[in-house]
């Protein structure tokens, strides 16, 4: 049990374009649910952490009107990088924890490159 | 300095060693201590978790934390090809409070 998937898997996008990442936890609900990002040989970093139905809190640095977080329900999240550069180009994933849980379960992740 | 601090390796063993892989960390108030392990361009699975100081056993996996120290391990024994892998230790101030990650140690394990 516990499955959290992402899509798309990977992508390309074009400098300047908006690209959107959906994280949907498959067999339980996500109360809180976090966006990391990933660099090669690198460790995680917190970008974000939302709550359903509430803003997400921003990690220091990370440009919230950048990257739009989304927690519309128990089950899924979206986050969209607007205006894309390829500095963004990384490694992107999510984790979600049910209500009172201490433990997060991560999605696959998903590569977003920008040409 | 970072919160938390873990030698990137790589670290390098015949199959069947057992591998060791510490954490230390600088912030009092992490009680919540996790390993996770993480595939190349995979996202990371939970290995080993330990509520506050005191060892936990696993199958294969054991895992220490030492509060008064700020010192968390993991050890692996009768390891195999198929553990090669970064493993990330986390830890966190509460039951589904953010996670604070370490570095990463990249394992290769050799047949």
């Amino acid at each position: 049990g516990a499955v959290v998937s992402q899509h798309p898997s990977w992508v390309i996008c074009k400098s300047g374009t908006s690209v959107k990442i959906e994280c949907r936890s498959l067999d339980f609900q996500a109360t809180t649910m976090f966006w990391y990002r990933q660099f090669p040989k690198q460790s995680l970093m917190l970008m974000a952490t939302s709550n359903e139905g509430s803003k997400a809190t921003y990690e220091q640095g990370v440009e919230k009107d950048k990257f739009l977080i989304n927690h519309a329900s128990l089950t899924l999240s979206t986050l969209t990088v607007t205006s894309a550069h390829p500095e963004d180009s990384s490694f992107y994933i999510c984790s979600a924890s049910h209500a009172g849980g201490y433990e997060q379960y991560f999605g696959p992740g998903t590569r977003l490159t920008v040409t | 300095q970072k919160e938390v601090e873990q030698d990137p390796g790589p670290l390098s063993v015949p199959e069947g060693a057992i591998v060791s892989l510490n954490c230390t960390y600088s912030n009092s108030a992490f009680q919540y201590f996790m390993w996770y392990r993480q595939y190349s361009r995979k996202g990371p699975e939970l290995l080993m978790y330990t509520y506050s100081s005191g060892n936990k056993e696993d199958g294969r996996f054991t895992a220490q934390v030492d509060k008064s120290s700020k010192y968390i391990s993991l050890f692996i024994r009768d390891s195999q090809p198929s553990d090669s892998a970064t493993y990330l230790c986390a830890m966190s101030g509460a039951a589904g409070n953010k996670l604070t990650f370490g570095g990463g140690t990249r394992v290769l394990v050799k047949p």
